[in-house]
């Protein structure tokens, strides 16, 4: 059981450039989202899955693209890479019943240069 | 829309010590999960422990507990008799119970455990 996985790990990208964050989770689960970790900030919500084909944005969409064609992926788009994407990504799924919380990929650290 | 506010960047802990991590948060509604999560160096991060809403009892995980105050919207997270390796950044979510439930954020603790 492999639960949520994330990739790459870690990236360098040049400023315009385009790339697209892999995730993936083997658990059945309906809720996929996208978050950002930058220091002092804590985690915030890009966007977010409630299941297959549907999609919404949290609270730092912007440079951003998502879309969810299987319940399996949930891949993170970004369009023209800024500077203010330099960030910490990661990937997180859950159930729609019981919580237990998010269960968590191990992040993918990106730069842009 | 709900905050979560974890008002100590920096902690400090000898081994063997009992620490509490503060967190508050605001919200309207009646029914939501709280969580603290551990991030460790390594960037992982792990569910310490869960605590809904509607349970008046306290979550307790071995060295780990809460202090829930639904009234006071707080949510602290005790640790006791702490080791080396609780040394980490620890943050305090929420999540409401609707269908696009989603995990709101604090900025998170730092911890330090000495000898």
């Amino acid at each position: 059981n492999a639960g949520v996985t994330q990739t790459p790990k870690f990236q360098v990208l040049k400023t315009g450039q385009s790339m697209t964050l892999q995730c993936a989770q083997d658990m059945n689960h309906e809720y996929m989202s996208w978050y950002r970790q930058d220091p002092g900030m804590g985690l915030r919500l890009i966007h977010y899955s409630v299941g297959a084909g549907i999609t919404d944005q949290g609270e730092v969409p912007n440079g951003y693209n998502v879309s969810r064609s299987t319940t399996e992926d949930f891949p993170l788009r970004l369009l023209s890479a800024a500077p203010s994407q330099t960030s910490v990504y990661f990937c997180a799924s859950s159930t729609a019943g019981r919580v237990d919380g998010y269960t968590f990929g191990s992040g993918t650290r990106l730069t842009v240069v | 829309a709900q905050t979560v506010t974890q008002s100590q960047p920096e902690m400090s802990v000898q081994e063997a010590e009992t620490v509490t991590l503060s967190c508050t948060y605001d919200t309207s509604e009646s029914d939501y999960y709280l969580f603290w999560y551990k991030q460790p160096p390594s960037r992982q991060m792990i569910l310490v422990i869960r605590q809904e809403a509607y349970k008046q009892q306290n979550a307790t995980e071995n060295r780990f507990s809460v202090n829930f105050q639904k009234a006071a919207k707080s949510f602290s997270l005790k640790i006791s008799d702490s080791q080396l390796g609780d040394a980490a950044m620890y943050f305090c979510a929420y999540r409401s119970t609707g269908t696009a439930s989603k995990l709101t954020f604090g900025t998170g603790t730092r911890l330090q455990v000495t000898l």
